[in-house]
């Protein structure tokens, strides 16, 4: 059991690149969601899903697009990078009957210069 | 201003007890939560606690929840090194898309 594994740990792009962070999870999880967390400040919500096929807009999805084509994978996109998409960012999973994220990825440290 | 709002920083001695606490400003929520981040790892949940409850301990952990002042806190007893991390506190809304607002955290060093 592997529970919510996130690919690549380190990343750094060029503005205007594009590339996609992956998350899995192993756990059958209906809801997976995306934060990002920033220097000094707590993590926000880019996009969530609740369950394969429906995805929906958090508080920051500006410049991000998901999609879940299936219950293990929520991959998300930047589909050209911006200095200000600088952040590390962690995937989450919980079974839709909680309201707890128990389970986090270990992040993704990504520098766009 | 943010809706959930903690304090920066925490130094307290090995074997002492901390304090750690938080604000938040929707009385709508009903679950609050407090995770501890590790350097360089992901977020793990320590507790939570739901929102007609005005306290609840597991095993040197406490939360107090005041939900007139909307102040909650995490009491970690006899601290120990190993508890040194930055620790959120999470809010979750009963209405709109449910998803957890988190404070800035709150980072505690632990002198041995």
């Amino acid at each position: 059991n592997a529970g919510v594994t996130q690919t690549p740990k380190f990343q750094v792009l060029k503005t205007g690149q594009s590339m996609t962070l992956q998350c899995a999870q192993d756990m059958n999880h209906e809801y997976m969601s995306w934060y990002r967390q920033d220097p000094g400040m707590g993590l926000r919500l880019i996009h969530y899903s609740v369950g394969a096929g429906i995805t929906d807009q958090g508080e920051v999805p500006n410049g991000y697009n998901v999609s879940r084509s299936t219950t293990e994978d929520f991959p998300l996109r930047l589909l050209s990078a911006a200095p200000s998409q600088t952040s590390v960012y962690f995937c989450a999973s919980r079974p839709s009957t909680t309201y707890t994220e128990a389970f986090f990825g270990q992040g993704t440290r990504l520098t766009v210069v | 201003g943010e809706d959930v709002e903690q304090s920066l920083f925490l130094s307290v001695r090995e074997g002492d007890s901390s304090v750690i606490n938080c604000t938040y400003t929707d009385s709508s929520s009903t679950y609050l939560y407090w995770y501890k981040q590790e350097p360089g790892a992901g977020l793990q949940l320590l507790t939570y606690i739901f929102s007609n409850m005005d306290m609840k301990q597991d095993q040197r952990l406490t939360v107090l929840l005041n939900k007139k002042d909307k102040h909650l806190s995490l009491r970690i007893a006899d601290t120990q090194t190993g508890d040194s991390a930055i620790y959120f506190c999470a809010e979750r809304k009963d209405t709109g898309r449910r998803a957890l607002t988190f404070g800035s955290g709150t980072r505690l060093q632990v002198q041995p």
